[in-house]
């Protein structure tokens, strides 16, 4: 199976622009979970989507959104970005089920001027 | 609310020697408890998870309620073991809400 893929790689944006970030689950994968890694932070849980719904949501201002398609692939988009916003977002899918192994995409490195 | 504490950001051993990465938790249910694992230059990945109760690459976890511990343990490490580890907790059934440690990295020295 192909792994979890994660578009762009890499982006460059200034501060009060907006993103959106896309991941691309493996195949049969209904779950995909969001993380912001950063130095200083760690491993941060956004959100997590199943079947198109959010079900769990972290401690992150409403600047952070999510959605989730019918064929399992979700987007991230990031609003009026500030300098903090610099950081590698990494995507999960799994099955959906109680104690999933999760697998991650190689992330996307965001870097706001 | 769930919280992971790896006291250590560094821990650095010789090859041969026995290891241990301590994880402790904090959760008022019943959690789930993962290793995740990444090498240089790889992705971030699954090592062991404590219902699996199986050892892989050496390495074992025993999930300790009583001391809320999820301790990572190998007792002969190797150069290859050299990598960043975080232990992470997920609420259990349906609840894919993952909570990750600062993590530590292990340096395996020859």
């Amino acid at each position: 199976k192909a792994g979890v893929t994660q578009t762009p790689r890499y982006l460059i944006k200034t501060r009060g622009q907006q993103v959106t970030l896309s991941c691309s689950p493996i195949s049969g994968h209904r779950s995909v979970s969001w993380y912001q890694q950063t130095p200083g932070q760690g491993l941060q849980f956004l959100f997590e989507y199943f079947s198109e719904t959010q079900r769990n949501k972290g401690n992150f201002p409403g600047r952070f959104s999510g959605r989730q398609f019918s064929n399992s692939r979700s987007e991230m988009n990031v609003s009026t970005l500030e300098l903090g916003d610099s950081a590698l977002y990494l995507c999960a899918s799994s099955l959906g089920l109680a104690a999933d192994t999760q697998y991650f995409g190689p992330g996307t490195r965001l870097t706001v001027l | 609310a769930q919280r992971v504490t790896q006291p250590e950001k560094l821990l650095s051993v010789f090859k041969g020697a026995p290891v241990e990465l301590k994880c402790n938790y904090s959760y008022s249910g019943s959690p789930e408890l993962f290793w995740y694992v990444q090498y240089s230059r790889q992705r971030l990945q699954l090592l062991l998870r404590h219902i699996s109760r199986e050892s892989i690459k050496g390495f074992t976890a025993d999930l300790n309620k009583g001391e809320t511990s999820f301790h990572l343990k190998k007792p002969f490490a190797q150069e290859e073991d050299s990598a960043m580890y975080y232990c992470a907790l997920s609420g259990g059934y349906n609840n894919n809400d993952m909570r990750f440690g600062a993590g530590t990295r292990l340096t395996v020295k020859p």
